[in-house]
């Protein structure tokens, strides 16, 4: 069974350093996404990306926060300068339409830790 | 920010009990998906329900989406342990972008 794959599956990194997540979508999907979930708090919503570009982002994707599919199949975050806050599970999602009747397929996430 | 209320927050039940799970909201959602999450795991869908009114069965699992597509339930009939876990509802108010609730955390106990 097709499913969305993400590393690494843990980063510990500096403060103020950059960090870049992977991801990569099941192989027909056309619709990415990129959530983040603290510590024991809810999932949130950073970004979608279609067709190349940014359709939808949250207040939390600030400039710190990109997103890219550089080569037709890894679909990256990339977070510029870390911040201790920063610190969380962060998931990758794909799906094959578009939101409304799209189904969202979550990789297992990668455990960022900021110190 | 759009907030998704998901009561209760913690529900601890014996097996072969029944019970309901809420999602609410005060604004419409244009689908709105339930998952359920393993600790240390991503959310994995259990489904998607677009149609004010809309029920969907899942072998035990009783999907309902409100007439008013505000509001969303989750029946478990007959809990079993294997039922343990955090049930999740996310709804989209816009086309591709989703706010998901703080979870329910079910222990079925045997």
């Amino acid at each position: 069974e097709p499913e969305v794959t993400q590393t690494p599956s843990h980063q510990v990194t500096q403060m103020g350093q950059e960090v870049i997540l992977r991801c990569v979508p099941i192989s027909n999907h056309l619709y990415f996404y990129w959530y983040r979930q603290i510590l024991g708090q809810k999932v949130e919503f950073l970004v979608s990306f279609y067709n190349n570009e940014i359709s939808e982002k949250s207040e939390i994707f600030d400039d710190q926060f990109s997103v890219e599919r550089p080569d037709g199949s890894n679909f990256t975050l990339k977070i510029r300068s870390t911040k201790l806050e920063d610190s969380a599970m962060y998931f990758c999602a794909s799906s094959a339409l578009q939101g409304v009747i799209g189904e969202q397929y979550f990789g297992p996430g990668t455990r960022l830790t900021v110190t | 920010t759009q907030l998704l209320e998901q009561s209760p927050q913690f529900l601890s039940i014996q097996e072969g009990e029944n019970l309901t799970v809420y999602c609410n909201s005060s604004s419409v959602f244009s689908s709105l998906q339930w998952y359920r999450q393993e600790p240390g795991e991503g959310p994995v869908l259990l489904v998607t329900v677009v149609t004010g009114g809309e029920v969907k069965k899942l072998k035990r699992l009783t999907f309902q989406f409100g007439d008013a597509r505000k509001d969303s339930s989750l029946h478990i009939t007959a809990a079993q342990p294997g039922d343990t876990g955090l049930y999740l509802c996310a709804g989209a108010f816009n086309f591709n972008k989703f706010y998901f609730g703080s979870g329910t955390k079910l222990n079925v106990k045997p």
